[in-house]
Formats: structure tokens, sequence, C-alpha cells
């Protein structure tokens, strides 16, 4: 499968901080990459479509100013997490859009775990 | 209604038993089908595709029916390592793709 590789983590931070995550496909271009976030005991949740070249689609409830994306390359992704508030403290993950056999799925990075105090 | 619903289980087995369990789905337009594995503070990965004529993959058994909208995954011979929870993940062209998740289907595997 493709890999995705994801930076930090880990974050520990104040409130009131800005959070940066950074989304890499590794062996691959993605034009296509998608935010989620999980709480415990939870299933994933969508947060938002990143688009090389152009800007995110936030899915409801979502605050697209607190969440900024940056999709400025084939490989990278960019979640930025502003103004961080302990209700925001989750495990974010990333995927890529890939092929598995002849069915278009995703491929997850390790995720980061935002931890805000 | 969720789009996808499964049995959170859990699932407590010995090692070598079978465990099988199922997933529901809301949207009949879905049409692509898998499972995924998630550890516990891991990212999920892809276990398999599930295809419409049902397939294998060593130990792992997976089938679709579309027309109750259900999917199933069987486990023979399990290994503490299968101790997992498994999602049931689905996607349409009409929701661009988008993957819907189950919360998950917890199963553990005692020696």
């Amino acid at each position: 499968g493709a890999v995705v590789s994801q930076h930090p983590s880990w974050v520990i931070c104040k409130s009131g901080t800005s959070v940066k995550i950074e989304c890499r496909s590794l062996d691959f271009q993605a034009t296509t990459m998608f935010w989620y976030r999980q709480f415990p005991k939870q299933s994933l949740m969508l947060m938002a479509t990143s688009n090389e070249g152009s800007k995110a689609t936030y899915e409801q409830g979502v605050e697209k100013d607190k969440f900024l994306i940056n999709h400025a390359s084939l490989t990278l992704s960019t979640l930025t997490v502003t103004s961080a508030h302990p209700e925001d403290s989750s495990f974010y993950i990333c995927s890529a859009r890939g092929s598995s056999g002849s069915q278009e799925t995703q491929y997850f990075g390790p995720g980061t775990r935002l931890l805000v105090l | 209604r969720k789009e996808v619903e499964q049995d959170p289980g859990p699932f407590n087995v010995p090692e070598g038993a079978t465990v099988a369990f199922n997933c529901t789905y809301s949207n009949s337009a879905s049409q692509s089908f898998f499972w995924y594995r998630q550890d516990c503070r891991k990212e999920p990965k892809l276990l398999m595709s599930v295809y419409s004529s049902g397939n294998e993959d060593g130990r792992f058994t997976a089938q679709l029916n579309r027309a109750s909208q259900y999917i199933s995954l069987l486990i023979r011979d399990s290994k503490l390592s299968d101790s997992a929870t498994y999602l049931c993940v689905v996607n349409s062209l009409l929701n661009d793709y988008k993957l819907s998740f189950g919360a998950g289907t917890t199963v553990t595997v005692r020696a």
C-alpha cells in the first residue's frame, strides 16, 4: 500500500497556541488528501478535503477559519489548528487517495495526538 | 441514522477460534467496501477490500450482501495479534469518494 507520513506525532501545547500538522505522501502524488479527527472510542470524522492548488472543502460544522488547510504541492498538505483550546485535543489523521486493486480508497498517515492544556 | 453501523462488541475469543461480525450501510448507492483495522492509538490500516463475489485473504473472509446492505468479516484460527478494532468503511462516487466509517468492532483474542 501507499505510504503517508505525518509530523509531528505528538503535540502538547498551551491554550491559545496555533499548531501545524504536516501530511506527506512519500511514494506517490496525491492531488487529494483528507483530514480526520477521532475522539476516544468514536469513529473517524472527516473534517475537510484538501485539494492540491485549490481551496479545501470543509464538512458541515467544521470552522474553516480555525482549521486552516494548505495543499501547496502534490505530496504535502498541512493542517493548522489556530488558537487551540482544550476541546481541540484529539487524534488528527490525514489520508491520501489511492487504489486497492480496482477500488479507490484512502491510505492513512500515522496520526497526530494533540493535547491542549 | 448513521451511514455505517457496526456492533461495537467486544468479541472476546480464545486463540484458534473463529469470529465473525457484520456491518450495515444505509446508502444504497455505495460502491466500494473495505475493512480497515485500527490498533489502539494508531491509524487505520487497510485490511482488505470487499468484492461482490466475496473474497478471502489468508484467514480473513469478507462477504458483501447488496440486497440487504451488509458486509461481513470472518476471521479463522484467531491469533493474539488479531486483537484490534475492525472498521467497516464504504464509499460512493455520489459522495465524491469520501469514506464513511463505522465506529468499529473490537475483537480481543485471548491466550
